[in-house]
């Protein structure tokens, strides 16, 4: 069963305290990226990753790192969590690093920063 | 930089009515466009792709065209019910990235 998962998938945190978001896929995919989605922005880019400790910075990663030590495996990472960080984020996987390749998304974690 | 543009960002229809959602891109190259849609608590999922100009992708009843002369890629369905209802996004495929538009709220009514 192809599957993108993240933990949990509801949190609250105050300011100032740090986030770990987690993501598993079980389709060895090399590529793996995390997206923001606020109302009425669709979705951005955070970080996408092409493998093993291979991360680049997506279009909106001031204020997020990321780390991935196994492939199957990817975590998004706010130090100081901000108000403004408040968002849903989701994490997606896809086979290759090719531009026409079907990119599956996890169900999502709904993040609150109080 | 690569961008997409969704004109509608809300369509509300009647079961059996004809739908379109229009997008259109701005993108150096030849990228591939993508249809994505996303249900109520779910990740977005794949709907269909094409990669080259005329070709047309599809799948549950809708389709979509590119055409590289007028850059678009407009999502259509002939007779929608309500069970469609959800968030359908356009998307760009570059190297290494997924470009989305901000998304089209499609609501049929029974």
């Amino acid at each position: 069963d192809m599957k993108v998962t993240q933990m949990p998938r509801y949190l609250i945190k105050r300011m100032g305290e740090n986030v770990l978001l987690e993501c598993g896929q079980d389709m060895s995919h090399e590529t793996m990226y995390w997206y923001r989605q606020d109302p009425g922005l669709g979705l951005q880019l955070i970080y996408i990753s092409y493998d093993v400790d291979s991360n680049s910075e997506g279009d909106i990663p001031k204020g997020y790192r990321v780390s991935r030590k196994k492939r199957e495996h990817f975590s998004l990472i706010l130090d100081s969590a901000k108000t403004n960080q408040t968002s849903v984020y989701f994490c997606a996987s896809s086979p290759g690093q090719g531009a026409d390749t079907e990119v599956f998304f996890g169900k999502g974690t709904r993040l609150t920063v109080v | 930089g690569d961008s997409v543009t969704q004109t509608e960002g809300q369509v509300a229809l009647s079961e059996e009515d004809f739908l379109t959602i229009h997008c259109n891109y701005s993108a150096s190259g030849y990228p591939a466009l993508f249809w994505y849609v996303q249900y109520p608590g779910e990740g977005p999922q794949f709907l269909f792709r094409a990669s080259r100009d005329k070709e047309k992708g599809s799948s549950r009843g809708f389709e979509a065209t590119y055409d590289k002369g007028t850059t678009s890629f407009h999502l259509r369905k002939a007779s929608v019910q309500e069970s469609d209802s959800a968030v359908y996004y356009c998307a760009l495929g570059a190297p290494g990235k997924l470009t989305f538009g901000d998304g089209t709220v499609l609501t049929v009514k029974p």
